[in-house]
């Protein structure tokens, strides 16, 4: 079965500074790997996906992630921190059950930006 | 436009109210989906409709009944519910044709918040 580990279930950056947020990802088949984004009392907003065509995505308001297969990685960053950028990220795994497909989704991390 | 809208926006109910959640999507798509997500969790998956046919039921209590009208609504009614299912209730869609980016990629609305007395 497929799962998402995410690292770190609070992340706390000074605004400007790099973001970092950890997704470690576990398939038996190539895999098709998400960012969503959360503000408070909202819905998910997609990010970005990788879905093999690169390895590097990027995806919008200046967010990117790099496709690592050798270290089961898909960790994404932001090289300067928004104070609009504090909110809750969620990775995930696209798993297929008989042609329908659904989201597994890790435990999610709190973006904190520090004046 | 990769909108997908639901209503009511909150919702407060005593346990033996029957309510509706409503959820339109006019992009096309025939998956849709709902989730629940328990405050600081990660959204759960709960039905799949493809092609306006229940597909997916992630072992739902009854007391949670969804249903397709056509391609374009989705409905989850609520009957006899309990207080621990008070949560953020995400309906989401997706195209059910193409390559498989676009048959994974998921669109979520922006939840209905249900609170149960």
């Amino acid at each position: 079965a497929q799962s998402v580990t995410q690292l770190g279930s609070h992340v706390s950056v000074s605004e400007g500074a790099l973001v970092l947020l950890r997704c470690n990802y576990s398939s038996s088949v190539p895999p098709y790997l998400f960012w969503y984004v959360q503000y408070p009392n909202q819905g998910l907003q997609l990010l970005l996906k990788y879905t093999s065509a690169a390895t590097l995505v990027k995806g919008i308001n200046g967010f990117e992630a790099e496709f690592k297969k050798s270290e089961t990685s898909f960790h994404l960053t932001k090289p300067s921190a928004h104070m609009s950028d504090a909110a809750e990220y969620f990775c995930a795994v696209s798993d297929g059950v008989d042609s329908s497909y659904k989201l597994i989704f890790g435990s999610g991390t709190r973006l904190l930006v520090r004046p | 436009d990769t909108e997908v809208t639901q209503t009511p926006k909150h919702l407060v109910m005593g346990m033996t109210n029957k309510k509706s959640l409503k959820c339109e999507q006019h992009m096309g798509h025939r998956a849709m989906y709902w989730y629940k997500q328990k405050a600081k969790k990660p959204p759960e998956l709960m039905f799949v409709y493809s092609y306006e046919k229940l597909s997916i039921n992630e072992s739902v209590p009854s007391r949670f009944s969804p249903e397709c009208p056509n391609s374009s609504l989705l409905n989850l009614h609520l009957h006899a519910l309990q207080p621990e299912d008070s949560a953020l209730y995400l309906c989401a869609s997706s195209v059910r044709t193409g390559s498989l980016d676009s048959l994974t990629t998921q669109y979520f609305g922006p939840g209905t918040r249900l609170t149960v007395l």
